[in-house]
């Protein structure tokens, strides 16, 4: 079955600190993978996007991410995060046969401590 | 330029009443997709349209959700006999035409069901 996992439902970092979103999926289909952000209140917005080519990927708001097919996964990092980061990141996995529509992840909430 | 947008922005409504959800997509976008986002839980897609093609409804939880979208624009989700399990935040998204453009999301409904 297709399946986004993300392992850490809440994640705690001090401002300043380096950070790592964890992401794996499960998908018969060649993957196209998305990082979105939700802030409170809000739609989620596109933070970056896998589709093929270099494995690391740069994003807005100084975000990257790393697809590793051997391990399935597509991790979110930040070297040094700030307070404004603070919000609920998904991870998403999508297909051109799949008609664009998109299998999310639970989600992980990210509190900044300052 | 506008984003999506969704209105109303919340709706309380009790059990048993129907109630209609309208997202406007960004102009010259001509996929548009419907996901549920429940507490604590991750998105859920609902249904997708994509031009004149016939909607994938594959996500519909019950026969009392329907979706259409009039003229390839505006479109409305209905939920008939609301049932408490119906709260969540309704999100729409859109995208323009072309495999796996990024989507853009409105800021959802937020539904409570009394």
């Amino acid at each position: 079955a297709q399946s986004v996992t993300q392992p850490d439902i809440h994640i705690t970092v001090s401002e300043g600190a380096s950070l790592e979103l964890r992401c794996n999926y499960s998908y018969g289909a060649t993957p196209y993978l998305f990082w979105y952000v939700q802030s409170p209140g809000q739609g989620l917005q596109l933070l970056l996007k896998y589709f093929s080519g270099d494995t690391l990927v740069q994003g807005i708001k100084g975000f990257e991410a790393e697809f590793k097919r051997s391990q399935s996964s597509f991790n979110l990092r930040k070297p040094s995060v700030h307070w404004s980061d603070a919000a609920e990141y998904f991870c998403a996995v999508g297909a051109v046969s799949n008609t664009g529509k998109l299998i999310f992840g639970q989600g992980t909430t990210l509190q900044v401590k300052p | 330029g506008a984003g999506v947008s969704q209105s109303p922005s919340n709706k309380v409504t009790e059990k048993g009443k129907d109630v209609e959800l309208r997202c406007d997509p960004i102009s010259g976008h001509t996929a548009l997709y419907w996901y549920r986002q429940s507490l604590g839980q991750g998105l859920e897609f609902l249904i997708y349209f994509q031009g004149n093609s016939a909607p994938d409804k594959s996500g519909l939880p019950s026969d009392r959700f329907s979706a259409e979208r009039t003229g390839g624009s505006v479109s409305t989700l209905t939920i008939q006999r609301t049932q408490q399990e119906d709260s969540a935040v309704y999100l729409c998204a859109s995208s323009s035409p072309g495999d796996l453009q990024p989507q853009h999301f409105g800021d959802g409904t937020r539904l409570s069901i009394l």
